[in-house]
């Protein structure tokens, strides 16, 4: 079956723009997380989406922001882009519900640089 | 604070050589343990994850990990390395019921394949 698929791959973008980064689960799976990586912080968790509600947030601006679309797909913007917004972003989608947990299966992640 | 720690950042090992990567978390609960592998500019791969149950879990490509309570670590290892495992290697930990699908990451250990 399909993976995880994002997009766009890469990105250029210029400060103070915004960015809409796009992601589409496995089919199925109901919960999207995304994640930043930059070589200083590693992989930092920035959302997660399940069932198009936010359940879990990580410590970023609120210039991050992302949304859940009844199909699960799920898109991230970051308004006001700053220079350290350069990274990798990765989204994983997992079938989560209730107390059943299996593991995240990773797209290949948008690269985003910003001039 | 739940976190997750890789002592050792780069790693060079020949080729056909044992491997053991290191991985300590810090963990209120029973945590759910994953590997994941990353090749440059590319996503995450799930290497191999511990639930629960036997704590010596198998994975693909030849790995395994051993879950040891007592020392909170989920060591990553391999008995014959190939030139194709050089790779970035990520250790993480994430939440066990309900609570959703955040993982919290190591910083990585990048490992080198020397022929």
């Amino acid at each position: 079956k399909a993976g995880v698929t994002q997009t766009p791959r890469y990105l250029i973008k210029t400060r103070g723009q915004q960015v809409t980064l796009s992601c589409s689960p496995i089919s199925g799976h109901r919960s999207v997380s995304w994640y930043q990586q930059t070589p200083g912080q590693g992989l930092q968790f920035l959302f997660e989406y399940f069932s198009e509600t936010q359940r879990n947030k990580g410590n970023f601006p609120g210039r991050f922001s992302g949304r859940q679309f009844s199909n699960s797909r799920s898109e991230m913007n970051v308004s006001t882009l700053e220079l350290g917004d350069s990274a990798l972003y990765l989204c994983a989608s997992s079938l989560v519900g209730g107390i059943l947990y299996t593991e995240a299966f990773f797209g290949q992640g948008t690269r985003l640089t910003v001039v | 604070a739940q976190s997750v720690t890789q002592p050792d950042i780069h790693i060079t090992v020949s080729e056909g050589a044992s491997l053991e990567l290191r991985c300590n978390y810090s963990y209120g609960a029973t945590p759910y343990l994953f590997w994941y592998v990353q090749s440059p500019g590319q996503g995450l791969q799930l290497l191999l994850k511990y639930f629960s149950g036997d704590t010596l879990v198998q994975g693909i490509k030849g790995f395994e990990a051993e879950f040891k309570r007592s020392q909170s670590s989920f060591n990553l290892r391999k008995p014959s390395v190939h030139w194709s495992d050089a790779a970035e290697y990520f250790c993480a930990v994430g939440p066990s019921g309900n609570q959703g699908g955040k993982l919290i990451f190591g910083q990585g250990t990048e490992l080198s394949v020397k022929p």
